[in-house]
């Protein structure tokens, strides 16, 4: 089944500590983005992919840091820096250069601080 | 500087009416205007899409109707279930690029 998994679902954080969220596809699509979702905010975006050992700043990008090694995983750190992390994180994927393709979403981690 | 606005924030409506929100955006050069539907604990997924060239989009009782000159769209629900209740997300890109969201409206159909 295509699709893009997101793990783990919950995620606690203990202060001081960095925590990597994961996000895996196998729709084959080229660029993938992180976005944080806080309620009333809507999806702001941390970080983003076109290819493959190339990543880019979002709007949000202080306090988190990615990498993009292999095409189907662009994993999601969230460090000590991030003072506020508590929030619902949404991995999206699409297939650049294609014509009214969607972005599509997994379901999330939710990560909260203990 | 919020690249697309949305409202309202919330929406109460009764089953069988209908549901609009309202996404007003700035950059001229969006030529992509989704919306998505977000369920608690899921990701958004999209409900519908209009590119600058048609003023109105159906499907089933979705509607996107699109006003390039006033840079406005909105979505539209008919006849509106309960099992309509969700967050929506109005958008915009450019060329198939990073999306900007509006702020989300949570919709509340009630029996």
């Amino acid at each position: 089944d295509g699709g893009i998994t997101q793990s783990p679902k919950y995620l606690f954080r203990k202060e001081g500590q960095n925590v990597t969220l994961s996000c895996e596809q196998n729709l084959n699509h080229d660029a993938m983005y992180w976005y944080r979702q806080d309620p009333g905010q809507g999806l702001r975006l941390i970080y983003y992919s076109q290819i493959v050992n190339d990543f880019q700043k979002g709007d949000i990008a202080e306090g988190y840091s990615v990498s993009r090694e292999k095409k189907e995983s662009f994993p999601l750190t969230v460090t000590s820096a991030q003072k506020n992390p508590t929030a619902f994180y949404l991995c999206a994927t699409i297939q650049t250069g294609g014509a009214g393709q969607p972005q599509h979403f997994g379901d999330g981690t939710r990560l909260s601080i203990l | 500087q919020q690249q697309v606005k949305q409202s309202p924030q919330s929406l109460i409506v009764q089953k069988g009416g209908i549901s609009i929100i309202n996404c007003a955006y700035e950059n001229t050069a969006f030529d992509y205007f989704p919306w998505y539907q977000q369920f608690p604990g899921k990701g958004p997924a999209l409900l519908i899409a209009i590119r600058p060239d048609v003023s109105e989009k159906k499907e089933g009782r979705f509607t996107i109707s699109f006003n390039k000159s006033a840079k406005q769209f909105s979505l539209h629900i008919m006849d509106s279930q309960p099992g309509d209740s969700a967050t929506y997300f109005c958008a915009a890109s450019k060329d198939l690029g990073r999306l900007y969201f509006g702020r989300g409206t949570q919709l509340t159909v009630w029996p």
